[in-house]
């Protein structure tokens, strides 16, 4: 396993289109979690899944955004309508249920301009 | 509500030296502390992983303390290298959340 795979590394997209990201965790890892990080800033919390389960959303996730984890694999996080403020570094982590105790492991995130 | 704030935003040294970025947590009913590093554009990498029954955790040059009672933790970086320059972030994982509050970073930059 090679860690956590984010697609794609970079995107570009004019205002009012909609964009999806892909995430593959680790294969074990049962939690995989979306941040959003903008310059300067520490990545903020988005949403969280366990297995297929949705568990978790943060009041950042707009009615634009919605994310889904079909058969508790890999993740997709869309975004419709986009707008300038939604430029930002999209983080995806994973972790075993016990995130407590082994951590989490991020990707390369996805760098979303939106112009 | 959990605010974490890591001291200095910045730091620039010449290489060699050893460093200490600082990193405080308001609640201190946490599980863990996580240290990461990023590198421009690019995602977080873990260093080091605290728990909350820990008061040190090492990892060759790099060293992670814990003062959970006081809300604190440090990272020393001993013998600084140019390759060391990145952000390193802080990151608690609070009891009965499953999620991690990050600090802003500390930019660290290491000249030859």
């Amino acid at each position: 396993d090679t860690g956590v795979s984010q697609d794609p590394r970079h995107k570009i997209t004019k205002r009012g289109q909609n964009v999806t990201f892909r995430c593959d965790p680790i294969s074990e890892h049962n939690r995989l979690y979306w941040y959003r990080q903008t310059l300067g800033q520490g990545p903020e919390f988005l949403t969280y899944f366990q297995n297929e389960a949705q568990l978790e959303k943060s009041r950042l996730l707009s009615d634009r955004f919605s994310a889904e984890r079909p058969k508790g694999s890999f993740s997709t996080l869309e975004i419709q309508r986009t707008e300038q403020g939604d430029s930002a570094m999209y983080l995806c982590a994973s972790s075993l249920e016990q995130g407590w105790k082994y951590g989490y492991t991020f990707g390369s995130g996805t760098r979303l301009t939106v112009v | 509500k959990q605010e974490v704030t890591q001291i200095p935003a910045a730091l620039s040294v010449p290489e060699g030296e050893n460093l200490v970025l600082n990193c405080s947590f308001t609640d201190s009913a946490i599980y863990n502390l996580q240290w990461f590093r990023q590198d421009p554009g690019k995602g977080l990498t873990s260093l080091l992983l605290i728990q909350s029954s820990q008061r040190e955790q090492t990892s060759g040059r790099l060293n992670a303390s814990l003062d959970k009672s006081s809300g604190r933790s440090t990272l020393y970086i001993a013998a600084s290298q140019p390759g060391d320059s990145a952000t390193y972030l802080c990151a608690v994982k609070e009891s009965g959340y499953s999620t991690l509050t990050f600090g802003k970073g500390t930019m660290l930059l290491v000249s030859p």
